[in-house]
């Protein structure tokens, strides 16, 4: 079963930074927070992940909590392209990956 | 390097027949994963491999589903028969060894009537 529970949609407007929620809070210590998101018609595709640090690369943006509770997936400049729906999964032991439902993110001009 | 290939890309046929899915993960990654993905629902895990082995099968419906992985590579998995909730788009992921993000395939979209 999934251990996050997200918002099921948000708007963003074009331009601005989108800051997807994430709670998980039975989270353990040695457990990664994953995001991933899929545009329709498509497999899902990886954007960032992270332990405890927060972290940034081409994409994105995470930033974890002190207690690791909860996470943000920031997307600095939100385009028309990314509109999709947004997965934040805890990668539990096995590498085993259980989505939830997700956030449905649209970006509007 | 080039991603998870799956095919069919698309499978329309009748319940109670049967259906086959091909999955060829990225070259070099040992772990492969099977997801049904229902409409408006996230991918549900169905089994994971670990080169050729059922690393983790408890949520595959052993009754009518079935997978296998030869030689470590391709995998292929089989509905039979199809019931009309099977309709779904079946994800296939590899990753390198047993940690590590996925990378997913297109997916085969089946559609039971």
């Amino acid at each position: 079963d999934a251990k996050t529970t997200q918002p099921p949609s948000m708007d963003c407007a074009e331009g601005r930074a989108a800051n997807l929620p994430c709670n998980h809070s039975t989270i353990s210590g040695n457990e990664y927070v994953y995001w991933y998101r899929q545009i329709h018609s498509q497999g899902p595709q990886y954007i960032i992940h992270g332990l405890k640090n927060n972290e940034t690369n081409e994409m994105a943006s995470l930033i974890i909590t002190e207690d690791r509770k909860s996470s943000t997936l920031i997307l600095p400049h939100a385009t028309l392209r990314d509109t999709a729906v947004y997965y934040c999964i805890v990668r539990v032991v096995g590498n085993q990956f259980y989505f939830g439902t997700g956030t449905s993110l649209t970006v509007i001009p | 390097e080039a991603g998870v290939a799956q095919s069919p890309r698309y499978k329309i046929i009748e319940k109670r027949q049967s259906v086959a899915f091909w999955c060829n993960p990225i070259s070099g990654h040992a772990t492969l994963y099977w997801y049904q993905q229902i409409l408006g629902q996230g991918p549900k895990l169905l089994i994971q491999f670990q080169n050729n082995g059922v690393v983790d099968d408890s949520q595959l419906p052993k009754d009518r589903f079935s997978a296998e992985r030869l030689k470590g590579v391709d995998s292929t998995l089989k509905i039979q028969p199809a019931k009309l909730e099977d309709s779904a788009v079946y994800l296939c992921a590899s990753s390198l060894e047993s940690a590590g993000g996925y990378t997913f395939g297109s997916g085969t979209r089946l559609t039971v009537v």
